[in-house]
């Protein structure tokens, strides 16, 4: 059972467009991570949510926290090239444990 | 290095043999994660291990996986008897503290499994 949801599983843009990636659960979650993911890498933080309705940028990134804590999205702006990669967003159950989304693969054309 | 090291990068088995993969955590890091990543999912938790305490199994699969912490430093996971359905990526993750939202667990790149 996939307690994460994560949509699309897959985009293709070209650099510069935008794009919104999302997470979803019907299950409350007391914080939130997304991740990156390069080919023969593990997992980086990029931010963790705590707050419903909780709003954090990182430079071209927009990250959101549901108000009811069970979903979030990840929004990017003017996408890169370098932005490629997969995006793993996960959710806190315990105060060790994540439920893990099964990733959206980006890819970044030039 | 200062970061998660794992070993090795690859290993292909025959199924049925035993395999060991292990993992260097950073120093100082308390908590160590294994995790396991198959093609086009998440990760799943497999074991958890913090300082002394006795560490949560939930995640393991069957009875034929098993990990050790020696020293509150390297990790070794072992598979025995390997099945062609525990090929994946199995990470290895470390942290400070125990908790998710607050600590920031470091992943090694994983050792890719094959088993044939």
């Amino acid at each position: 059972t996939q307690l994460l949801e994560q949509s699309p599983q897959f985009l293709s843009i070209q650099e510069g467009e935008n794009l919104t990636v999302y997470c979803n659960s019907s299950s409350v979650f007391s914080s939130l991570q997304w991740y990156r993911q390069e080919p023969g890498e593990g997992p980086v933080l990029l931010v963790t949510v705590v707050t419903g309705g909780e709003v954090k940028k990182l430079k071209r990134l927009t990250f959101q926290f549901g108000d009811a804590r069970k979903d979030s999205s990840l929004h990017i702006t003017a996408a890169q090239p370098g932005d490629t990669g997969l995006y793993l967003c996960a959710g806190e159950r315990s105060n060790y444990q994540l439920i893990w989304g099964a990733g959206t693969k980006l890819i970044i054309k030039p | 290095g200062a970061g998660v090291s794992q070993s090795p990068s690859n290993k292909v088995t025959e199924k049925g043999k035993d395999v060991e993969l292990r993992c260097d955590p950073i120093s100082g890091h308390t908590a160590l994660y294994w995790y396991r990543q198959s093609l086009g999912q998440g990760l799943e938790f497999l074991i958890y291990f913090q300082g002394n305490s006795a560490p949560d199994k939930s995640g393991l699969p069957s009875d034929r996986f098993s990990a050790e912490r020696t020293g509150g430093s390297v990790s070794t996971l072992t598979i025995q008897r390997t099945q062609q359905e525990d090929s994946a990526v199995y990470l290895c993750a470390s942290s400070l503290g125990r908790t998710a939202s607050t600590d920031t667990q470091y992943f090694g790149p994983g050792t890719r499994l094959t088993v044939l």
